[in-house]
């Protein structure tokens, strides 16, 4: 049961677009459409910001998108703002029904 | 509102057990899966545990597994993870956190209670 691997950190300007990765295996995010995304602000809770790998749950910006190919899952930050400076973090069902998150990507703006 | 209020953590010596609780409402309880989560100080996040609706299903991380058990409450709005042969390890700040199933995410989360084990 290994973290699912991210970029440690990721940098954009504000009003640029950045892409978060997320590699997995053929076992979790390869097999399942069950790939979600978080958001961590310091100090707070995570907030579900993706499900089922493309959707957001109501309220969330349309700023973030996100996709899958194969054993990889990608989080995008378009339009990139200063409340988008967080710690981002994936997850994913896997084959022995448990779940999986990623190792966390710091967003920072430059 | 919906609310998760973890409540339970505290400083233990290694080897000792804790109990974490959570009680919580805004929504009704038997309608959802539940699970914990933690991260240890500077960390990333762990999976830990969830329990199906009745907690006919409960599923362990391998890291905690034999050592953790989960259980819920339903009538009493509540679930908890006993915590057994604690390691220096499982210091973190663990979460209370309402997994949809609809949505195969976890949508709702508490604020955090800290477990520090040390001697």
């Amino acid at each position: 049961q290994s973290a699912l691997t991210q970029p440690a950190s990721v940098s954009g300007s504000p009003g640029q677009s950045i892409t978060i990765s997320c590699t997995g295996t053929s076992n979790d995010i390869g097999v399942y459409d069950y790939v979600s995304w978080y958001q961590q602000h310091p100090g707070k809770a995570p907030q579900l910001m993706i499900y089922h790998v493309t959707n957001r749950p109501s309220g969330i910006s349309d700023r973030f998108s996100a996709s899958k190919s194969g054993n990889t899952a990608s989080l995008t930050i378009s339009g990139l703002q200063a409340e988008d400076e967080a710690d981002y973090y994936c997850s994913s069902y896997t084959t022995n029904s448990l779940y999986v998150f990623g190792t966390g990507t710091k967003v920072s703006l430059l | 509102q919906v609310q998760l209020v973890e409540s339970g953590g505290g400083l233990v010596k290694p080897g000792g057990s804790l109990r974490l609780s959570c009680a919580v409402s805004g929504f009704t309880l038997i309608d959802y899966y539940m699970s914990w989560i933690r991260q240890s100080p500077g960390k990333g996040l762990e999976w830990v545990s969830y329990i199906s609706y009745s907690g006919n299903a409960i599923y362990y991380a391998d890291s905690v597994r034999g050592r953790f058990t989960i259980s819920r409450d339903n009538a009493k709005n509540s679930l908890y993870l006993q915590m057994n042969s604690l390691r220096a390890d499982d210091t973190a700040l663990y979460y209370c956190v309402r997994l949809d199933r609809s949505l195969d995410g976890f949508d709702m989360w508490g604020q955090g209670t800290m477990v520090t084990v040390s001697s």
